[in-house]
């Protein structure tokens, strides 16, 4: 079983970078697929991509392409999502969650979640 | 894209009751969908994968069943830990989507 360690909390300005991380501590971290999921404050659960750490294989929802960028490091057992430059809609907490070995099966371990905050 | 919709979107109810949860999908899924609790505050919990297989530790007071378009959760006598909001999610395509979400309130 993959236990998912997620980084802390953060605090950016629009127009700034960021990279949030989830860690797996397990072994068998490369053979699952890792997604991201975003939650607006108040709002519901909406996935954003998934990236399989083997291989890199890497899967955006449409409305996330091209504004969020999902990666993995094998040697460190960690998934990474990172924007380029933050806007003040990308507030939200965000979720790493593993445990579908293959795509079409469900993810049954969670990180405890990253707050973003984007503000002027 | 294979849209979601849950409803109701919000529901009341009291300790003892058959709640019913009900997730349409825009086209057929075969059995690519699963449930989700998620508690203010705290990660989504996988309750039940495949339409009805429940996970390790999940009350058997929560079953789900359908298949192809059409799929229910239900719980079958309400208890105070339930009340939470509910999440259907298919696998079927790539990345999954979830369903808009039905928030279970004290009545």
């Amino acid at each position: 079983e993959v236990q998912l360690v997620q980084s802390g909390a953060e605090v950016k300005k629009p127009g700034e970078s960021l990279k949030i991380s989830c860690e797996g501590f397990q072994s068998s971290f490369t053979n699952y697929w890792i997604g991201w999921v975003r939650q607006m404050p108040g709002k519901g659960l909406e996935w954003m991509g998934l990236i399989h750490p083997a291989d890199s294989d890497t899967r955006y929802t449409p409305s996330f392409q091209g504004h969020v960028t999902i990666s993995a490091d094998t040697s460190i057992s960690t998934a990474y999502l990172q924007w380029s430059s933050l806007e003040a809609s990308d507030t939200a907490m965000y979720y790493c969650a593993s445990g579908a070995a293959a795509l079409g099966h469900p993810y049954d371990m969670w990180g405890q979640g990253t707050m973003v905050t984007v503000s002027s | 894209d294979i849209q979601m919709t849950q409803s109701p979107s919000s529901l009341s109810a009291s300790v003892g009751d058959r709640v019913t949860i009900t997730c349409r999908t825009s086209q057929s899924i075969s059995h690519y969908l699963h449930w989700y609790q998620q508690k203010p505050g705290k990660a989504p919990k996988l309750l039940i994968s495949v339409v009805s297989m429940l996970e390790s530790g999940v009350p058997s007071r929560f079953s789900g069943s359908g298949s192809g378009t059409d799929f229910t959760l239900t719980i079958s006598s309400l208890q105070p830990e339930d009340f939470a909001t509910y999440y259907c999610q298919q696998s079927y395509n790539s990345p999954p989507t979830f369903g808009q979400g039905t928030k279970v309130e004290v009545k």
